[in-house]
């Protein structure tokens, strides 16, 4: 099953400032989702990408997809201090059924 | 009201003990999954249910088992606990739809002792 590679594995910024992190996979997709964990809780879906398209907004969040480059990035606008959470993404296609499997995460930290 | 609930938030066990993790979800979802999450090393699969008495292993199955005799609910079973699965263990739901998001429980933190 195919698994996405987030990076950085950590990021540190100021309040108000953008935050960007990347993930990278190996084989085709048809669609990606993001998904964020707050310390010690499950994980919350934030926005799934399909394979046709290219951009996703979605209030202060914004999606990229590349498949040429296998890579997404999720830019977060104006970060706040309750961003502060672990961000992970789940690259999906059809041959691998229903699962979907995650990487280690980017660990963002919004400083006041 | 889309729920994902794990019986515990916290559990303790000791080595050895057979141990159940309970998760019940309330949207009618075909697939349920367990992951364990350790610093380092992400969220790994253990099992994945496409739907009752079906199962699939995930990356890292040995030293559990699964059940699912319910649609509703999917149970985690340590055949006899060890140290090295001192864990937090998550659940997961979703339907069947190539577009579907995943929804988790809260997440059960288990030390075995």
């Amino acid at each position: 099953s195919q698994q996405g590679e987030e990076d950085p594995q950590a990021l540190s910024i100021q309040e108000g400032e953008n935050a960007t992190m990347n993930c990278s996979y190996k084989t085709s997709i048809n669609n990606l989702q993001w998904y964020r964990q707050n310390s010690g809780r499950g994980l919350v879906h934030l926005i799934l990408i399909r394979s046709n398209e290219r951009e996703k907004h979605s209030g202060r969040l914004r999606v990229t997809l590349d498949t040429s480059k296998k890579s997404s990035s999720l830019l977060i606008t104006a970060s706040r201090a309750a961003d502060t959470a672990s961000y992970f993404c789940a690259p999906w296609s059809y041959n691998q059924g229903g699962k979907l499997i995650f990487g280690q995460g980017t660990e963002l930290s919004v400083k006041p | 009201d889309m729920k994902v609930t794990q019986s515990s938030r916290y559990l303790v066990k000791r080595t050895g003990e057979k141990v159940f993790l309970e998760c019940v979800q309330d949207m009618d979802h075909e697939n349920m999954f367990w992951y364990r999450q350790d610093p380092g090393l992400g969220l790994r699969l253990i099992y994945f249910s496409y739907d009752v008495k079906m199962k699939e292993k995930g990356d890292i199955p040995e030293g559990y088992s699964v059940s699912r005799e319910k649609k509703e609910r999917f149970s985690l079973i340590l055949e006899s606990a060890s140290t090295n699965q001192t864990s937090m263990y998550l659940c997961a739901s979703s339907s069947q739809g190539s577009y579907a998001e995943a929804f988790f429980g809260q997440g059960t933190r288990l030390t075995v002792v």
